[in-house]
């Protein structure tokens, strides 16, 4: 079974410019969740999605930031204009749906961003 | 709001025991988790408590007890690529998001 892809891996981009991130989850997985991380620090969440709704998103600074699942599956992460504070890694992770087991989370091997 | 507390970092030799404490103070609680995560990698799902008590899994041990928001991960017969960042995860109640501590990073030596 293939895992949560997400492209691009690294991404360098100048301050002020946009950048967009992609990602697959795993077949049959109704929840997806888009993490932040900085270096030595654990996983922040930025945004959950049920199917294609959007149920937490308080924590997405909506300013800058934007997502969207459309048709409920892949998922895109947008940052428009980057700052230097939002370099990070950007992880995505989906789990099954509720009651049908302890609803772990699967992350991707996240995109690295960095911001000049 | 939830605040979730683990040492910042620890080292051990190879072959020895090791347990890495998590604390948690949340309004609601429907599981514990542990993650780990190699420098460069995604964290990986190691172990899942909703009741008290030890959950075993080969090397890998994990406890909860409720009563005092408090949750060890214990790591038998180390080895060298057991150096990671070990990551306390809560989920407060329902089916919600998970919730990370800050990660305790692992370093094991010969």
């Amino acid at each position: 079974e293939a895992g949560v892809v997400q492209s691009p891996r690294y991404k360098i981009i100048e301050k002020k410019q946009p950048v967009a991130f992609w990602c697959n989850p795993i077949s049959g997985h109704n929840t997806l969740y888009w993490y932040l991380q900085n270096l030595g620090q654990g996983p922040e969440l930025l945004i959950r999605y049920e199917n294609e709704e959007a149920v937490d998103d308080s924590q997405l600074p909506k300013d800058r930031f934007s997502a969207e699942r459309l048709k409920g599956v892949d998922s895109t992460l947008k940052i428009q204009p980057a700052e230097l504070g939002d370099s990070a890694v950007y992880l995505c992770a989906s789990s099954p749906t509720k009651g049908r087991n302890t609803g772990e989370l699967f992350f991707g091997e996240g995109s690295r961003l960095t911001v000049l | 709001g939830q605040n979730i507390d683990q040492p910042t970092e620890m080292t051990a030799t190879e072959g020895a025991i090791v347990q890495i404490n998590c604390t948690y103070q949340t309004s609601g609680f429907n599981g514990l988790f542990w993650y780990q995560q190699h420098a460069g990698e995604a964290p990986t799902f190691l172990s899942y408590n909703v009741l008290d008590g030890l959950e075993e899994k080969g090397r890998f041990s994990s406890f909860l007890s409720r009563s005092k928001g408090y949750s060890y991960l214990l790591l038998k017969e180390l080895q060298m690529k057991d150096s990671a960042s070990y990551l306390c995860a809560v989920r407060d109640s329902g089916y919600s998001t998970l919730t990370f501590g800050k990660g305790t990073m692992l370093l094991v030596s010969p």
